[in-house]
């Protein structure tokens, strides 16, 4: 059974801190790693996606991904509490007709 | 702007009903999904299509059925309604390799 495993939080930072939110996975030929954000009462929203190992920034995120320990982490630096929402780690085998395989999620709570 | 589209928000159900959910997506996309997200239980795959006419089971496909006679159209199928079936219904499409998904807003489905 390929598995995403997430803490489920909470997740508790101040505002202007950095979040870490970490995910890892079973299934060694992953290729593609993703994370989406969730805002309660709406649907997923996809925000970072990344391929090889190392760093990826966009904006205030970087996704970080270390294949050899199975290892995805994002980071969220100078948090808002606009960015209070669950995180969706997801893992795809890289295949056509496969479909991705998505963790529990992790609820941050950005407190101002 | 792209755009999944499911055909209700809220829907409320009588046990032994037959309910169909419609998804309709605008993006030309190949594979499109149907989750169910339950609190605690994440986003769980319920059946996925890769092509028209095609169907593959997810995690959870007992008491579902789906259909895919049109490209952009993806329905999922309750054949007889249970209380265990009431959930948020999330309706997603991709690309070729069914990575990058786009959710419809959801449907709240709750059977009585």
């Amino acid at each position: 059974q390929k598995e995403v495993e997430q803490n489920s939080g909470p997740l508790s930072v101040p505002e202007g801190a950095i979040a870490s939110l970490n995910c890892t996975y079973s299934d060694r030929v992953s290729q593609s790693f993703f994370w989406y954000r969730q805002y309660s009462g709406k649907s997923p929203e996809l925000i970072m996606s990344i391929y090889s190992n190392g760093d990826k920034e966009d904006g205030r995120f970087t996704a970080q991904l270390n294949k050899a320990s199975q290892y995805v982490s994002l980071l969220i630096r100078d948090s808002q509490p606009s960015d209070s929402a669950t995180y969706l780690c997801a893992v795809s085998s890289g295949q056509a007709g496969t479909a991705l395989i998505f963790g529990k999620g992790t609820t941050l709570s950005v407190s101002s | 702007d792209v755009k999944v589209t499911q055909s209700s928000r809220y829907l409320v159900k009588r046990t032994g009903e037959k309910v169909f959910l419609e998804c309709v997506q605008d993006m030309d996309h190949e594979n499109m999904f149907w989750y169910r997200q339950d609190p605690g239980l994440g986003l769980r795959l319920i059946y996925f299509s890769y092509d028209v006419k095609m169907k593959e089971k997810g995690d959870i496909p007992e008491g579902y059925s789906v259909s895919r006679e049109k490209k952009e159209r993806f329905s999922l199928i309750l054949e007889s309604a249970s209380t265990n079936q009431t959930s948020m219904y999330l309706c997603a499409s991709a690309g070729p390799l069914g990575e990058k998904l786009f959710f419809g807003s959801g449907t709240q489905l709750s059977v009585l």
